[in-house]
């Protein structure tokens, strides 16, 4: 019962350095989220997808990239990473039935140095 | 300019005794609201939710009230236990989207 899962747990990057973060799920479901934590401000959307080769902006995608290729996977991308990019981020899917509930990764630990 | 609120970033209750969580939010549109709950170095997990047509809705010890015309719900635990000690998350869906919003977090501690 893997459910969602994220890699890798924990990194640290250069200012500048890129990494894609990899998020998975076994669920079969149709939408896929992307939050960063920081704390005190609770999790913010950064990118979502409502289904396999869609994308949509969150309330801060500016630095970031996602991709959808394929139903169970959501990649999301530093191009250029900047230390405002040290954060927790959680990735999180549903079903698109009427209950929004939404079910979590574990979280990678990014810091930028 | 937050949507969603929780104004009180701690609180402390000893074990057996209620713990009242609260959130406030601004959005009218919100339809659907949700409690999660946090352990560290983990992903929030889902506790119970209340849609904005009704104003209460129970879980074993877990209670949810939802307060429109104040734009106020609180989560009530009853009786708390060690394990409740946690950071909890609300959220709330605009019925126009896809997304939630959520609060900035209560850390809760039971004392035993």
């Amino acid at each position: 019962n893997a459910g969602v899962t994220q890699t890798p747990k924990f990194r640290v990057l250069k200012t500048g350095q890129s990494m894609t973060l990899l998020c998975a799920q076994d669920m079969n479901h149709e939408y896929m989220y992307w939050y960063r934590q920081d704390p005190g401000m609770g999790l913010r959307l950064i990118h979502y997808s409502v289904g396999e080769g869609t994308t949509a902006k969150g309330e801060v995608p500016d630095g970031y990239n996602v991709s959808r290729l394929k139903k169970q996977n959501f990649l999301l991308g530093l191009e250029s990473a900047a230390p405002s990019q040290t954060s927790v981020y959680f990735c999180a899917s549903r079903t698109d039935a009427v209950l929004p509930i939404q079910y979590f990764g574990a979280g990678t630990r990014l810091s930028v140095l | 300019d937050q949507q969603v609120k929780q104004n009180s970033p701690s609180l402390s209750v000893q074990e057996g005794r209620i713990s009242i969580l609260n959130c406030d939010y601004t959005n009218s549109m919100f339809d659907y609201f949700l409690w999660y709950k946090k352990y560290p170095a983990e992903g929030p997990t889902f506790l119970i939710s209340i849609s904005s047509i009704k104003d209460k809705n129970e879980d074993g010890r877990f209670t949810v009230f939802l307060n429109k015309s104040a734009k106020h719900l609180s989560l009530h635990i009853v009786p708390s236990q060690p394990g409740d000690s946690a950071v909890y998350f609300c959220a709330a869906r605009n019925n126009a989207g896809n997304m939630l919003t959520f609060g900035g977090g209560t850390r809760l501690m039971v004392k035993p």
